[in-house]
Formats: C-alpha cells, structure tokens, sequence
C-alpha cells in the first residue's frame, strides 16, 4: 500500500516547455487535489476533483489542466511553462464526503528557468 | 471556511508539552478545525480534527473552546522530530473536501 504516489520527484523546464506530473493513489479514494508551495509560504490549492472524470479550480489555477480519467490517477498539465510556476507540487487523496483526511504525496520540485 | 490566526512562530523543550493556539472566530456551526502539519517540506500529515468537543489521538489532542472560536493543539511530549510547521483549517464537511491552508505556525522543539 504505497499511498500517493507523485512522479517525477524533480525537474527543470525552459520556459515555453510543457510538461505533465502525474499523481497515483492505491486508496480507492473519491477526491483528489493538486497544491502548490512556494518557498516559506503554504500550501495553495491548484485544481481537485470529487470523482473520476470531474474536476474544478482552486485558488491558483491560471495556466495548469487537470485531468481525471481514472479513478486512482490525478494528472497536472503545464502547456507552456514559466518561470512563476517553479515551485513545489503536492498531490493529496481523500475518501470523501465523511472521510475527509487528507493524504499527501511527497511532492514534486518543478524549476522553470 | 473560515479563517483562522496562528503565531508566526513557537518554541518547546523537548519533553516539554507543546500548546499551539488557533484563533477562528468566525467559525459556523458546521465547520471542522483541523490541524496537519509538514516536516522539512515533505508532504503535510493530519494530525486530528474536531467540531465541538475535545479530541484525543496517539498524536495530540485538540481543545476547542466552548464558544468554538479558538482552539489549542497540544504535543504532550514534543521530541525533536515534532519540529515542523504546523496548519491550523477550519472547513465545512461537504462534497469538496478542500483545505486552503493559512501559513501556520513554525514550531521549534530545542534540546
């Protein structure tokens, strides 16, 4: 049981570039959800969804896509990247309505240069 | 959600119980106080949550005031390990379950 899962754990873009991060739980679980954090500032939520093949925004959610084809996969889609989304992606799980604990992935460092 | 005022920063001695405050006065009836917190930037971890009464995990325990606008988070015995940032979310049960985390507080567990 490996939880959520984030791939890749690093990688630098030129600007311009595009690139997708992919999220995997083993949970089973209904909600998904992809934050970003900038250094020394919390978390701020992108996009999430409440179920296989939905999705709405978060706070930050100008120039990133989502998608949710599968229920254990939650991909984040950078189509030109700049170098205001170099930061740190965290991808969370959770069960859903009644068991809301999140759970976090490890994250994944995106430098945009 | 209603949002909430944690100190900037805090210091423990290790075995020394922790309390770390939340103010959240315009929480509403049905809003949860949850409180994670996030090691060295690895991913943030749940700790607990609770709605009106006092709640008690192998973690910590949390403590709400009767009128719900505060509430204390307490490491009986920090350790080193405690060290992290600490998020305090007041949020509504609901069909999102979305947190938009605050910038917490910076607790520092000295020897």
């Amino acid at each position: 049981n490996a939880g959520v899962t984030q791939t890749p754990k690093f990688r630098v873009l030129k600007t311009g570039q595009s690139m997708t991060l992919l999220c995997a739980q083993d949970m089973n679980h209904e909600y998904m959800y992809w934050y970003r954090q900038d250094p020394g500032m919390g978390l701020r939520l992108i996009h999430y969804s409440v179920g296989e093949g939905t999705t709405a925004k978060g706070e930050v959610p100008d120039g990133y896509n989502v998608s949710r084809l599968k229920k254990q996969n939650f991909l984040l889609g950078l189509e030109s990247a700049a170098p205001s989304q170099t930061s740190v992606y965290f991808c969370a799980s959770s069960g859903g309505r009644g068991n809301e604990k999140l759970f976090f992935g490890s994250g994944t460092q995106l430098s945009v240069l | 959600d209603a949002k909430t005022t944690q100190p900037t920063s805090m210091d423990c001695a290790e075995g020394r119980a922790a309390n770390l405050p939340c103010n959240h006065s315009t929480i509403s009836g049905n809003e949860y106080v949850y409180w994670y917190r996030q090691i060295h930037s690895q991913g943030p971890q749940y700790i607990i949550h609770g709605l009106k009464n006092n709640e008690t995990n192998e973690m910590a325990s949390l403590i709400i005031t009767e009128d719900r606008k505060s509430s204390t988070l307490i490491l009986p015995h920090a350790t080193l390990r405690d060290t992290a940032v600490y998020y305090c979310i007041v949020r509504a049960t609901g069909n999102t379950g979305k947190l938009i985390f605050g910038q917490g507080t910076t607790l520092q567990v000295k020897p």
